[in-house]
């Protein structure tokens, strides 16, 4: 059973671009979650997808989307980068939406923004 | 507003001494609560949670955490620190009514003095 897998491990952006980053869910798990980490700080919830529906969004604007695939990896993409953007992006998978079902988080993506 | 607090931002500690690191919590009703590690290069790992019952929860590695309802707390503590028990520590609540969506705390850097 493998876990949690994000990629690019890191990636260099300029402001203006956009990006998109990926996550492979655990096997079996259909909830995914996103977060950024900006440095020094703790994981701030950015939206929750389960069953390819987006299930919940925290303080983060529009820009900021999302997909579940019918795999139930998914994707954050993230448009018009700005420079507050520079963060590790932690994606983390469980078997449902709910705090019972624990949650595993992948490495991250650490993503910079010029 | 649901947050978390962690007041330490970096304690160093001796090996074979024991360790607690405080957390805050503000949440209008019983929180589900959560302590998680991370290792540089690693995503965050559950060490332990709280839902109801026992006020005192075990989680892995020797860890174990208190919930003080009177003192909005949920400190976690470990009575003989291991080297490898150097990692950023971060505290977590459920946002209310929302499953699987966290509110961390700003996290704390804890070093390991041989």
């Amino acid at each position: 059973e493998t876990g949690v897998t994000q990629s690019p491990t890191h990636l260099i952006k300029t402001r203006g671009q956009q990006v998109t980053l990926r996550c492979s869910s655990q096997s079996g798990h259909n909830t995914v979650s996103w977060y950024q980490q900006a440095l020094g700080q703790g994981p701030q919830f950015i939206f929750q997808y389960y069953r390819e529906e987006e299930n919940g969004r925290g303080n983060f604007p529009p820009r900021f989307s999302g997909l579940q695939f019918p795999n139930y990896s998914s994707e954050l993409n993230v448009n018009a980068l700005e420079l507050d953007d520079s963060a590790l992006y932690l994606c983390a998978s469980s078997l449902a939406q709910s705090s019972y079902n624990e949650q595993f988080f992948g490495p991250g993506t650490r993503l910079t923004v010029l | 507003a649901q947050s978390v607090t962690q007041p330490d931002i970096h304690i160093t500690v001796s090996e074979g001494a024991s360790l607690e690191l405080r957390c805050n919590y503000s949440y209008g009703a019983t929180p589900y609560l959560f302590w998680y590690v991370q290792s540089p290069g690693q995503g965050l790992q559950l060490l332990l949670k709280y839902f109801s019952g026992d006020t005192l929860v075990q989680g892995i590695k020797g860890f174990e955490a208190e919930f003080k309802r009177s003192q909005s707390s949920f400190n976690l503590r470990k009575p003989s620190v291991h080297w490898s028990d150097a990692a950023e520590y971060f505290c977590a609540v459920e946002v209310y009514n929302q499953g699987g969506k966290l509110i961390f705390g700003q996290g704390t850097e804890l070093s390991v003095k041989p």
